[in-house]
């Protein structure tokens, strides 16, 4: 497994800001992922960010919205861009840890856009 | 549309129970199957992983995978009130190997 910590937690923020999120890992892995999750709903993929690369985006996710760095094999952030009520949501990241596709997730950042 | 399906519950069993938590899914070259265990405010908590088909017990769970009829279940033995919890099933896309998840199973133990 993984030790994954996120920052912020939660945040509130006004409409039109924008947010970092950032997610480390305390061992280094090559796919890291960011997923949505809104109140009820299940984990919707964001994007796969891999170290020294571009990151992949899901169809309905772009990068001008939620760009994303990978600076290192530890280290990840998602930016939530100009940001409306509708992006009120918890963003989760997780890693994928050896083989066979297992994914541990970070705690979580609950965002509530005002 | 490559997709994972469960039933969203409530699923509720007394304490003590069984309970039985079943996920299908529709990709049929899938290779990998995940049980996750999401308490209310939480993130989701790997519990169960399991990859050939049969059964795989861990304490009191036990993942069942049947490949042929692409169906994916969990169960809990004796169930607690601790167990209370939205239970998500993922697989495994054999395209791209990112996890699908269904909707999650709510599951209500009660003393």
């Amino acid at each position: 497994s993984a030790v994954i910590s996120q920052k912020p937690s939660r945040d509130i923020c006004q409409r039109g800001t924008s947010l970092t999120i950032q997610c480390q890992v305390d061992s280094q892995v090559t796919m890291m992922f960011w997923y949505r999750q809104q109140p009820g709903q299940s984990l919707t993929l964001i994007a796969t960010a891999n170290q020294g690369s571009e990151a992949t985006y899901e169809s309905g996710f772009v990068i001008d919205k939620f760009p994303i760095s990978r600076p290192n094999l530890t280290f990840s952030t998602l930016t939530v861009s100009n940001m409306s009520p509708e992006d009120s949501s918890i963003y989760l990241c997780s890693v994928e840890v050896d083989r066979y596709y297992e994914q541990y997730f970070g705690p979580g950042t609950r965002l509530t856009v005002t | 549309q490559k997709e994972v399906e469960q039933n969203s519950g409530p699923l509720s069993v007394p304490e003590g129970a069984i309970a039985s938590l079943n996920c299908t899914y529709s990709d049929r070259g899938s290779q990998s199957f995940f049980w996750y265990r999401q308490y209310s405010g939480k993130s989701p908590e790997l519990i169960m992983s399991i990859y050939s088909n049969g059964d795989k017990e861990d304490g009191r769970f036990t993942a069942q995978l049947n490949k042929a009829s692409q169906y994916v279940s969990l169960l809990i033995r004796d169930s607690q009130p601790s167990d209370s919890a939205t239970y998500l099933c993922a697989v495994s896309s054999s395209n791209t190997g990112k996890l699908i998840f269904g909707q999650g199973t709510t599951l209500q133990v009660k003393p």
